[in-house]
């Protein structure tokens, strides 16, 4: 059965330090993987996806992430935190079909 | 162009009552999926409609159902209301095919 882990529950950071985000899945094939951003009560927005090719993947808002087949992982960075990404961060996953798969998310803390 | 819009934003039910939540797609949007996320989880699959038709359910009881319109809107309506599916209920589009999935604001549901 396809599966994300995301290992951290949650996260503290300096704001201005360098921020990463673990994620690994369980598929036997590579999937399509996803990150997520989501403020409290709102809903999900798309930070960056990655479906083939170049396995280090730009985003929105500064992040990036690096997929490795060999670790089953997808890890989110970002190399200068601010304030305004204290949030809750999901990385899912899809397998060509009609659902996605959620990770149960890492919330970051950014300190001044 | 708007995105996925839900209403209602908030909605306070009681046990044993019913409920029925709404969702606009993206415009050009034919795919239609809902998702339940409890607080402090990651979001879990509940639908997903195509052109009116369910292609795919995720393990939740029957007192969970869908329905897709002409215009691609969707309902979701949850009967007799447990404390426990209080929750912000995701929806999201897509096209066909595509695997990433946009999603709306949510509705939060308390019930007590």
């Amino acid at each position: 059965a396809q599966s994300v882990t995301q290992p951290d529950i949650h996260i503290t950071v300096s704001e201005g330090a360098s921020l990463e985000l673990r994620c690994n899945y369980s598929y036997g094939a590579t999937p399509y993987l996803f990150w997520y951003v989501q403020s409290p009560g709102q809903g999900l927005q798309l930070l960056l996806k990655y479906f083939s090719g170049d396995t280090l993947v730009q985003g929105i808002k500064g992040f990036e992430a690096e997929f490795k087949r060999s670790q089953s992982s997808f890890n989110l960075r970002k190399p200068s935190v601010h304030w305004s990404d204290a949030a809750e961060y999901f990385c899912a996953l899809n397998t060509g079909g009609f659902k996605t798969i959620f990770g149960a998310g890492t919330r970051l803390f950014v300190k001044a | 162009d708007a995105g996925v819009t839900q209403s209602p934003t908030h909605l306070i039910k009681t046990r044993g009552q019913q409920v029925t939540l709404r969702c606009s797609p993206i415009s050009g949007h034919k795919s239609v999926s809902w998702y339940q996320q409890v607080l402090g989880q990651g979001p879990q699959f509940i639908f997903q409609y195509y052109e009116k038709e369910e292609r795919g359910r995720g393990n939740f009881p029957d007192r969970f159902s869908a329905r897709q319109f002409p215009n691609y809107s969707s309902e979701l309506n949850v009967n007799a209301l447990l404390l426990g599916d209080s929750a912000l209920y995701l929806c999201a589009s897509s096209s066909l095919g595509d695997t990433e999935a946009f999603f709306g604001q949510g509705t939060r549901l308390t019930v007590v």
